[in-house]
Order: structure tokens, then sequence, then C-alpha cells
């Protein structure tokens, strides 16, 4: 089956800087990958994702880029805010869906006033 | 239009006893899954549901079973519960064709 690879687990960045999350995936069929953002106790909430078939995709302050050859995707978030503060999860999903989604182990963002 | 319903969203059990999580959803969606999240951790997926009748297991089965029998409604029954299955369970679904998963609120369950 698939299986995710995310770093760091944890990530403090001052407000205003830029953050870089980072993942891999093992299963080359896979096709799309979403990034989610959960605040604690909440749902896990969708913010940008990508299908195979692009190399980036960008929306205001936040964009992922994927690179299909390594099997590596990345969130950017620019001029982080205090509310960027969360866990984020990327994921993958495969075969056309029906299996569901394989995720990361989460990164601890935390933007330091 | 309420999206993907869970109930309940909290319950404590004893070690043995059974439950059912419920999960509506009312988006016409086919694909239905069931996730659990342990803490710290990422989603890891239980089962999944590609229709009404057609059900199949995902990562984390064990423990569980589930059923479709309409297209609205897949419910997630813990048979004998157990500390391991400790965890916040999510149900999701899209549409075929769409890969964007809707989340419900989630079940805090705690197995004690």
């Amino acid at each position: 089956g698939e299986n995710v690879e995310q770093h760091p687990s944890t990530l403090s960045v001052q407000e205003g800087d830029s953050a870089v999350i980072k993942c891999t995936y093992s299963d080359s069929a896979s096709n799309y990958f979403p990034w989610y953002k959960q605040e604690l106790g909440k749902r896990p909430q969708l913010i940008i994702d990508i299908r195979s078939n692009v190399g980036e995709k960008k929306d205001q302050r936040i964009a992922v880029t994927l690179n299909k050859t390594a099997k590596h995707f990345s969130l950017h978030i620019t001029e982080t805010q205090p509310e960027d503060s969360a866990v984020y999860f990327c994921a993958a999903m495969f075969r056309g869906g029906a299996d569901g989604l394989t995720f990361g182990k989460g990164t601890h963002l935390i933007i330091q006033p | 239009n309420a999206g993907v319903t869970q109930t309940p969203k909290f319950r404590i059990l004893k070690i043995g006893q059974s439950m059912t999580l419920q999960c509506t959803q009312d988006m016409n969606h086919n694909y239905m899954y069931w996730y659990r999240q342990d803490p710290g951790m990422g989603l890891k997926l239980i089962y999944y549901s590609v229709g009404a009748g057609i059900t199949d297991k995902g990562e984390v089965p064990n423990g569980y079973n589930v059923s479709r029998s309409t297209t609205e409604d897949f419910p997630l029954r813990l048979e004998l519960a157990a500390p391991s299955q400790t965890s916040v369970y999510f149900c999701a679904s899209h549409v075929g064709g769409e890969n964007i998963q809707y989340f419900g609120a989630g079940t805090r369950l705690s197995v004690l």
C-alpha cells in the first residue's frame, strides 16, 4: 500500500516568515495530493490540493509543489500569521479515490509573535 | 445541506462493550470512509465503501465492522471495545470523479 512520510514534525517560525513542509510518497500510481489544516479538537480542513498532472498550485499565501519523479510534494506558506498555527497533514490518494487517503503524521506549525 | 454528520460527539465505553458510530451524508456521495486518528498522529483508514451494498477493509480494520445499506448512511460498529480503540473517529465522503473529501466533525471515543 501507499506510505506517506512528512517532515518536520514540529516547525517554529517567526510571524511574517515563510514555512515549508515536505512529504514523500511511495506509490507512483498516486495522483491526488491534498493538504489539510487541523486545529485542536476540530476536523481536518482542506486548504489546498494538487493533481499529478500539475507541478505547482497557488492560492494567496499558500502554494503546493509536486515533483512526480522524486515522489515528493511540499506546502509553502508565506507571510505567516498567528492564525496559521495548527497541525498540517499531507495525504495521497490513488486508484481514483476508492481506497481513500493515506496521511502523513502531521507537522505542528508554531508561529512565534 | 448538513454535509457529513456524525453522532455521538463523545462517548466513554467500558472494555468489552459494543457501540455503533453513526455517519450520514446528504450530498448523495457514493464514496464514504471511516478513519481513526490517534493522539499526535495522522488519520488511518479503517473501512471504506464505494456505494450501497459495497464495503472493503482499509489499513486498520481489526475490531470493527461496517455496513452500507443506503447511499446516505455508513455506520461503524465496535463489537468488543478495547483500550486500543480509544481514538477520534472521522467519517468522510466524496462523489465519484471528484477527489475532495468532506469530513464529519468526529467522534471522540474513550475505552476504559
